[in-house]
């Protein structure tokens, strides 16, 4: 079964500046997408950005990017230039390729930022 | 263009009792798939629907059960419900939800409270 894990429950950052998530994970799947979600205390989950495995580069949205080692599968989130509105819970969630909308979450870590 | 709905927004039950929540997903969507969250197990995967048949089912007993319609609205029923059935209740829809790669979209979810 594949399990994913972030090992950080909280982190906090200054506004402005930059943090780096962590998550890791096990699967003895080839092939497999990963992503990042954000919980606001809407507690809407929203897509931050996400990777597919055959892919060697790393995925960039905006001030979002990933850092994907898949050998160590580990798949780490580094927000710049940091928002008060990044403040969330952010979960890694990893989908095996052909196991239709079935999402594995790690446990998550709340992000503070501040001012 | 309508997001996911999920009603109730919130939900007091008793334990014993059963309850039916609703999922409308996005319009043209097919797939929808439901997760429980919780403090202490997090988000854990429930079951998913395609095409009104339930293609992937979570490590859930019984009890929690679902359905979709040929409009792919989605309704998870829990029956005899026990006091560890307090959840937020989160549904998910996606264009296919297949091999091929689609976006889940999430709803704001059901907070269902088990007194």
């Amino acid at each position: 079964a594949q399990t994913v894990t972030q090992s950080q429950p909280e982190m906090s950052v200054q506004e402005a500046e930059t943090v780096t998530l962590s998550c890791t994970y096990d699967t003895s799947e080839s092939d497999y997408y990963l992503f990042w979600y954000k919980q606001p205390p809407s507690r809407q989950m929203i897509l931050v950005i996400r990777q597919e495995a055959y892919k060697q580069q790393n995925a960039t949205e905006n001030r979002f990017s990933v850092n994907f080692q898949k050998a160590a599968k580990s798949f780490s989130l580094k927000i710049s230039d940091s928002q008060l509105g990044d403040a969330a819970m952010y979960f890694c969630a990893y989908r095996a390729y052909n196991a239709g909308n079935m999402l594995t979450f790690g446990g998550g870590t709340r992000l503070m930022v501040k001012p | 263009k309508a997001g996911v709905t999920q009603t109730p927004r919130y939900l007091i039950k008793t334990r014993g009792q059963q309850v039916t929540l609703s999922c409308s997903p996005i319009s043209g969507h097919r797939s929808v798939s439901w997760y429980q969250q919780t403090p202490g197990q997090g988000l854990q995967f429930l079951f998913e629907y395609f095409s009104e048949t339930q293609r992937n089912k979570g490590n859930f007993p019984g009890r929690f059960s679902g359905r979709q319609f040929s409009n792919s609205r989605s309704e998870m029923n829990v029956s005899t419900l026990e006091l560890g059935d307090s959840a937020l209740y989160l549904c998910a829809s996606s264009l296919w939800g297949a091999v091929v790669d689609t976006e889940a979209f999430f709803g704001q979810g059901t907070r269902l409270t088990v007194v």
